[in-house]
């Protein structure tokens, strides 16, 4: 157990719709990272927030936005859903900002399935 | 991006010692080299970084190459719960983990 809670575990919705994923961080952790992993782009970096404001952006769509709050949980709002939306969304937390001496701790993920 | 260069697959015997590759030739001095990796349905997982010097932890060793340019993760007694997707990444900064296809290693009982 990393620490790192997601909710829900699974959301099965329809194309066009708009979902939240909810990420809880490890304790005092102040980054959170959002990563997409499909079957076919592998494992990718959507964004990361840093007590509070967006610090880098990765190959996040404009349909896509997330937020962290003062009490450092975040979530990732997915809007307009299409089925190459359906993948694992996985969030991670890490203590401080800079990433070299950084280990991110991983969630379990949120299986999205849009039909 | 500072890439890395990995097996796509390798398979070793339970209880072996396995050897998990990793070219990284475009290193800069500024780069950690980060190892992390994913057990099936399950979130990636931290196991181990350095920079220049060989590291030891738990759960693996870190060896890195004199001029720097590749580095192995040794798993010293390979069980099966060890079988999973290795990731080799090259960090500095505040740059994200960028995640590569990985080595898929099976571990045979």
């Amino acid at each position: 157990d990393s620490g790192v809670t997601q909710t829900p575990k699974h959301l099965i919705t329809a194309t066009g719709q708009r979902v939240t994923l909810r990420c809880s961080p490890r304790s005092g952790d102040l980054s959170v990272y959002w990563y997409q992993q499909s079957l076919d782009q592998g494992l990718q970096f959507l964004i990361q927030y840093y007590n509070g404001e967006e610090r880098a952006k990765g190959n996040i769509l404009e349909r896509f936005s997330a937020q962290q709050f003062p009490d450092l949980h975040s979530e990732l709002n997915l809007s307009s859903l299409e089925l190459g939306d359906s993948a694992l969304y996985f969030c991670a937390s890490s203590p401080r900002l800079e990433g070299w001496y950084n280990e991110q701790f991983f969630g379990p993920g949120t299986r999205l399935t849009v039909l | 991006d500072a890439k890395t260069t990995q097996p796509n697959s390798m398979e070793s015997n339970e209880e072996e010692p396995v050897h998990l590759p990793c070219n990284h030739s475009t290193i800069s001095g500024t780069d950690y080299i980060h190892w992390y990796r994913q057990l099936p349905s399950q979130g990636p997982e931290y196991v181990i970084h350095g920079l220049t010097s060989n590291v030891n932890n738990r759960m693996a060793s870190l060896a890195i190459a004199e001029d720097r340019k590749s580095s192995t993760l040794i798993l010293h007694r390979a069980t099966l719960r060890d079988a999973a997707v290795y990731y080799c990444i090259l960090l500095s900064g505040n740059t994200p983990l960028v995640f590569g296809k990985g080595t898929r290693l099976s571990v045979i009982a």
